[in-house]
């Protein structure tokens, strides 16, 4: 398997404007989740999804976040519209749910909003 | 709620030094234990595991073993090499969903030649 793929990796944007983050978790991995990486905050987990459906989304920062995830193989980030302090990396991981078992997580994706 | 707790860094060191890096954890019950590492521009990665208290988890010279007693699960390498340069991850389940982790601050290593 080619692993968590995200995409873009990189994405420059302007204040107010709409960013889309992609993500396809491993094959047959039943849980999928955004994190969130800054220097002040670390790694926080925005939102995740059991089987495509959302648990808990008590991450998300604001209504300005949403997340879907259609079908078990495509996930997006939105932020519409984008602020300058959306900027961070932010991560996509899945993971079977297996006791013992652990969350795969892709390359990330470095959003800078100016 | 489960929580961890990271030693903080930079830590530097020469190569073929001793690491060891600090975790210890509150939880409920005894959850599997996790290192993870993260190289500079690259997403997070599994370095090591322990699922139940006395387990050593080793991989790339890395060892951690899970104490319960201490509630802890530190991070060591005999010898580093400048190639384990790297932000280092101490991590447990939330609870529930076993892959929902909570991850602690991060502890930057500078291995220098």
């Amino acid at each position: 398997d080619a692993g968590v793929i995200q995409s873009p990796r990189h994405e420059v944007t302007e204040m107010g404007q709409e960013v889309t983050l992609r993500c396809k978790p491993i094959s047959g991995h039943d849980y999928l989740f955004w994190y969130r990486q800054t220097m002040m905050r670390g790694l926080e987990l925005l939102i995740y999804f059991n089987n495509n459906v959302p648990i808990d989304d008590s991450g998300m920062p604001e209504d300005r976040f949403s997340a879907k995830m259609p079908n078990a193989s495509f996930s997006t980030l939105k932020i519409q519209p984008s602020e300058p302090r959306d900027s961070a990396v932010y991560f996509c991981a899945s993971g079977p749910g297996a006791r013992g078992t652990e969350a795969f997580f892709g390359q990330g994706t470095r959003l800078t909003v100016v | 709620g489960n929580s961890v707790t990271q030693m903080e860094g930079p830590v530097t060191l020469s190569e073929e030094a001793f690491l060891t890096i600090n975790c210890t954890y509150t939880a409920t019950g005894y959850p599997s234990l996790f290192w993870y590492v993260q190289y500079p521009g690259e997403g997070l990665q599994l370095l090591l595991k322990a699922t139940k208290a006395d387990d050593k988890g080793s991989n790339k010279g890395f060892e951690a073993t899970y104490r319960k007693e201490t509630t802890s699960f530190h991070l060591e390498k005999g010898s580093v090499q400048v190639s384990d340069s790297a932000v280092y991850f101490c991590a447990l389940p939330y609870g529930g969903a076993t892959n929902k982790l909570i991850f602690g601050t991060g502890t930057l290593l500078a291995v220098q030649p």
